[in-house]
């Protein structure tokens, strides 16, 4: 077990809807970044999140957005949902905000979009 | 941007065989991580590695960060060790994790 929590598990919705994605980090992480795995893309970085403050942004499409609240979890939207962002989405932590610091990954969400 | 090259893509082994993966890198990096995707589909932490060696049980990890290239050395491997290892970089003022394709890894009893 990471320490890193994600809710849902699994989530089936269908083409035009919008989720929430929720991430909670290690006790005492600041930093909160995304990460959605296809299968014809692999593992890409959407968005990084340090001590509520957006940090660096990746291949997020404009119609997810993200934000880190003040007791720093943080939550992905996912907006006018198509077929092709069916995918398994990760949040991980880490203590700091880039050079050495270990990021760490919670369980994920299984998105199917039908 | 930077490219994450990991061999072989698929490895089949027999139970209690021993087996080395590999992870090339085209730049300098501040970080290098490993990580096994279990059948579950869930990514759990191996090695934090930017460069030398390490060992946890039956796996070990070494760095050679001014060759850009990382190995993971199975041991002794287990049904269990079944799945995708994946290496994943992070460069010199950069925060994203940049991963590779990984090697899908199965173990026959």
């Amino acid at each position: 077990d990471s320490g890193v929590t994600q809710t849902p598990k699994h989530l089936i919705t269908a083409t035009g809807q919008r989720v929430t994605l929720r991430c909670s980090p290690r006790s005492g992480d600041l930093s909160v970044y995304w990460y959605q795995q296809s299968l014809d893309q692999g593992l890409q970085f959407l968005i990084q999140y340090y001590n509520g403050e957006e940090r660096a942004k990746g291949n997020i499409l404009e119609r997810f957005s993200a934000q880190q609240f003040p007791d720093l979890h943080s939550e992905l939207n996912l907006s006018s949902l198509e077929l092709g962002d069916s995918a398994l989405y990760f949040c991980a932590s880490s203590v700091g905000t880039g050079l050495a610091y270990e990021q760490y990954f919670g369980p994920g969400t299984r998105l199917t979009v039908t | 941007g930077i490219q994450v090259e990991q061999s072989p893509p698929d490895l089949i082994l027999q139970e209690g065989a021993n087996s080395t993966l590999r992870c090339n890198f085209s730049d300098s990096v501040n970080n290098l991580q490993w990580f096994h995707q279990n059948p579950w589909g869930q990514l759990i932490n191996l090695f934090y590695i930017p460069s030398g060696t390490k060992q946890n049980g039956r796996l070990s990890a070494t760095t050679v960060a001014t060759e850009r290239y990382s190995l993971l050395y199975i041991s002794s491997s287990q049904t269990t060790d079944s799945g995708v290892y994946f290496c994943a970089v992070l460069l010199s003022n950069d925060y994203k994790l940049s991963f590779g394709a990984g090697t899908t890894v199965t173990v026959r009893a």
